[in-house]
């Protein structure tokens, strides 16, 4: 069975640092793993795919990278911003059609 | 273009009582997914629509619970009767085959 784990569960940094959330997954054998920010009260924000296939994607400030051999993808936000805090979660599509297998999440505050 | 809409946002009913929530996905989206989450956990998968056909419904807890997607297009799931324990937040998703997932705002369900 998959197990997401998000490490660290909390983070608050200042305004401008550049800081790297992290999550590991326990079975390898996957299709894609999917970044997700979520904001207090509201739905989930698609940020990035990466499919298994690849090592990394950009959007903006955003770079995930994945390492499947190790269990572990990264999500790096440059320059972080005030509007960038949010839980940000991490999810796994381990061949089983589709179903994500979600984390707990990372709660991030950026304080100006 | 819409995204993943969700009727109701919240929802409190008394124990034993029916009901019944709403996902319209994404236009053209042929996968359809429901997840939920409970206070405290990470997010769980429940069932996978394609089309109006059940690709997977693994995730449900019980036969307390139905999806249905006549046609599909919208999706319901009904929860009857529903218990304490089915309080959270039930989100819905759909997706092109094989891609990123869309997420709506979720329905809050307070069981009391």
């Amino acid at each position: 069975k998959q197990e997401v784990t998000q490490i660290p569960a909390a983070l608050s940094v200042p305004e401008g640092e550049n800081l790297v959330l992290n999550c590991s997954f326990t079975d390898s054998a996957i299709y894609n793993l999917q970044w997700f920010r979520q904001d207090p009260g509201k739905g989930l924000t698609s940020l990035l795919l990466i499919q298994s296939s690849q090592r990394e994607q950009t959007s903006g400030r955003l770079n995930a990278s994945l390492d499947k051999s190790s269990g572990r993808s990264t999500l790096y936000i440059a320059a972080s911003q005030p509007g960038d805090s949010a839980t940000y979660l991490c999810a796994v599509d381990s061949n089983s059609g589709y179903a994500l297998n979600f984390g707990k999440g990372t709660s991030l505050l950026v304080t100006p | 273009e819409a995204g993943v809409t969700q009727f109701p946002s919240h929802s409190v009913i008394e124990k034993g009582q029916t009901v019944t929530l709403r996902c319209d996905p994404i236009s053209g989206h042929d996968n359809l997914y429901w997840y939920r989450r409970v206070m405290g956990k990470e997010i769980k998968f429940l069932l996978h629509f394609v089309k109006e056909s059940k690709q997977d419904e693994s995730g449900m807890p019980n036969n307390r619970f139905l999806a249905e997607r006549t046609g599909g297009t919208y999706s319901t799931l009904k929860v009857q009767p529903a218990e304490l324990e089915d309080s959270g937040v039930y989100f819905c998703a759909s997706s092109q085959p094989s891609d990123e997932q869309f997420f709506g705002p979720g329905t809050r369900l307070t069981v009391l």
